[in-house]
C-alpha cells in the first residue's frame, strides 16, 4: 500500500513567521510531488510542484525534496493570515507518461497564521 | 473557459437512493478523475479517465461506477446510496504528461449526506 503522511496538525505560527510543512511518502519509485492549499469548503488549488532533488522556489513559497529519505517539505516564508488553510500533500506514483497522474493525497494539515 | 463544473452542489440522500453526480470541463483535457474527500481527511481516487471510452478503478471504487461517452463530461453513479457514501466528491482534469508531470485542475466539489 503506497502512503503519504504528514505531519501532525494543527499547526499555528504567528504572521511573518516561516511556516514548515512536511510529508514523507513509502515509496522509492515516486515521480511528481505536489502541494495543495484548501480553504475550508473550499476545492484544492495547486500551490507547487516539484520533482527533482533540492529547493524549488516561487514567492514566499519553497518546495524541498529528498528523494533518499523520501521526504518532501513546504515552507512558507512572511506567513500571512490570508495562508491560513489546510495544505495537502499529493504524490503521483508512476513514471513519465504511464501514471495518468493519478494522485495519492495526505490528510493535511491545518494552518492557522494569527496576526 | 469555465473549467470543471460539477452539480449539483449539494444533495441530500436516502439510503438505498441512487443519483449521477455530473461533471464537466471545457479544457479540452484528456484525463478526468473523480475524489471524495471524508471530514478531516485528504482525497482518495475513486476513478479516473484517460479518454472517452476508458475508465479505471482507483483506490476507492466500490458503491460507485462512471461512464466517458466524450472529452467533456464524467458522470460519477451512486448506486444503493449508503451512509458511508456520506463525503465531498470532487472532480478533477488534466492534460496529459508534458514530459515534466500532470496538474489536476479541481471542480468546486458536490456535498453528499447519506441519511
Amino acid at each position: 500500500q503506497k502512503e503519504v503522511e504528514q505531519n501532525s496538525g494543527p499547526l499555528s505560527v504567528p504572521e511573518g513567521a516561516i511556516a514548515s510543512l512536511n510529508c514523507t511518502y513509502s515509496d522509492r519509485g515516486s515521480q511528481s510531488f505536489f502541494w495543495y492549499r484548501q480553504y475550508s469548503g473550499k476545492s484544492p488549488e495547486l500551490i507547487m510542484f516539484i520533482y527533482s532533488n533540492g529547493d524549488k522556489e516561487d514567492g514566499r513559497f519553497t518546495a524541498q525534496l529528498n528523494k533518499a529519505s523520501q521526504y518532501v517539505s513546504l515552507l512558507i516564508r512572511d506567513s500571512q493570515p490570508s495562508d491560513s488553510a489546510t495544505y495537502l500533500c499529493a504524490v503521483n506514483w508512476g513514471a513519465g507518461g504511464t501514471s495518468y497522474g493519478k494522485l495519492t493525497f495526505g490528510q493535511g494539515t491545518i494552518l492557522t497564521v494569527h496576526p | 473557459n469555465a473549467g470543471v463544473t460539477q452539480t449539483p452542489k449539494f444533495r441530500i440522500l436516502k439510503i438505498g437512493q441512487s443519483m449521477t453526480l455530473q461533471c464537466a470541463q471545457d479544457m479540452n483535457h484528456n484525463y478526468m478523475y473523480w475524489y471524495r474527500q471524508d471530514p478531516g481527511m485528504g482525497l482518495k481516487l475513486i476513478y479516473y479517465s484517460v479518454g472517452a471510452g476508458i475508465t479505471d478503478k482507483g483506490e476507492v471504487p466500490n458503491g460507485y461506477n462512471v461512464s466517458r461517452s466524450t472529452t467533456e463530461d464524467f458522470p460519477l453513479r451512486l448506486e444503493l446510496a449508503a451512509p458511508s457514501q456520506t463525503s465531498v466528491y470532487f472532480c478533477a482534469s488534466s492534460p496529459p504528461f508534458q514530459g515534466a508531470t500532470y496538474e489536476q485542475y479541481f471542480g468546486p466539489g458536490t456535498r453528499l449526506t447519506v441519511t
